[in-house]
């Protein structure tokens, strides 16, 4: 079975500094996915960056990019330039390739200073 | 398409009443989820329908849960003789055959009984 940990409960930031959300997992399948969804108080999940394991380069979507470290089982992700609106809770979550159900750590509460 | 929607949003009941959700998933989507998120966890996988077969239930389902998908186009999840335990917000997620990895989320239902 696949496990994800967020060691981080809460996190806090300045607005338009930079902050690091960390995640490990642990899983014996080669070929899976990795993600980091965001979900902001009372408001639905929605995602906010993939990783395929296979890929060497790391994912990329505008303020946000990640760390994959697949030896070292570590995915982390890189928020630059935090805006108030970043604040939320960050969840990173698991698929295994031949599976289809999402294993999610217990989140990072980011707060965003103003 | 405005995504995937789920009613009601909110729901308070008695302990002992029977309780039922629906979850609409995006047009295109053959694929439906159901999670379960409780206070200060991240989401944990109940169900998967593929079209209208239901093809996993998680161990966390017990009897008093029942799932449906008919024709292959909404969801329901049921819950009969509801239990303090079951306070919870339900997530209902959905994906293309295409993009399996891409699960998009409602805004859920959050659940408590009383």
């Amino acid at each position: 079975a696949q496990t994800v940990t967020q060691s981080q409960p809460e996190m806090s930031v300045q607005e338009a500094e930079t902050v690091t959300l960390s995640c490990t997992y642990d899983t014996s399948e080669s070929d899976y996915y990795l993600f980091w969804y965001k979900q902001p108080p009372s408001r639905q999940m929605i995602l906010v960056i993939r990783q395929e394991a296979y890929k060497q380069q790391n994912a990329t979507e505008n303020r946000f990019s990640v760390n994959f470290q697949k030896a070292a089982k570590s995915f982390s992700l890189k928020i630059s330039d935090s805006q108030l609106g970043d604040a939320a809770m960050y969840f990173c979550a698991f698929l295994g390739g031949s599976n289809y159900k999402l294993t999610f750590g217990k989140g990072t509460l980011l707060t965003v200073n103003p | 398409d405005t995504g995937v929607s789920q009613n009601p949003r909110h729901k308070i009941t008695k302990r002992g009443q029977n309780v039922t959700f629906r979850c609409d998933p995006i047009s295109e989507h053959n694929r439906l989820y159901w999670y379960r998120q409780t206070l200060g966890q991240g989401p944990e996988f109940l169900t998967y329908f593929q079209n209208e077969a239901q093809l996993e239930k998680s161990r966390l389902l017990s009897d008093r849960f029942s799932a449906e998908r008919p024709k292959g186009s909404f969801s329901t999840l049921e819950i009969q003789r509801t239990e303090q335990g079951d306070s919870a917000m339900y997530l209902c997620a959905s994906s293309p055959d295409s993009k399996r990895f891409e699960q998009f989320f409602g805004p859920g239902t959050r659940l408590t009984v009383l």
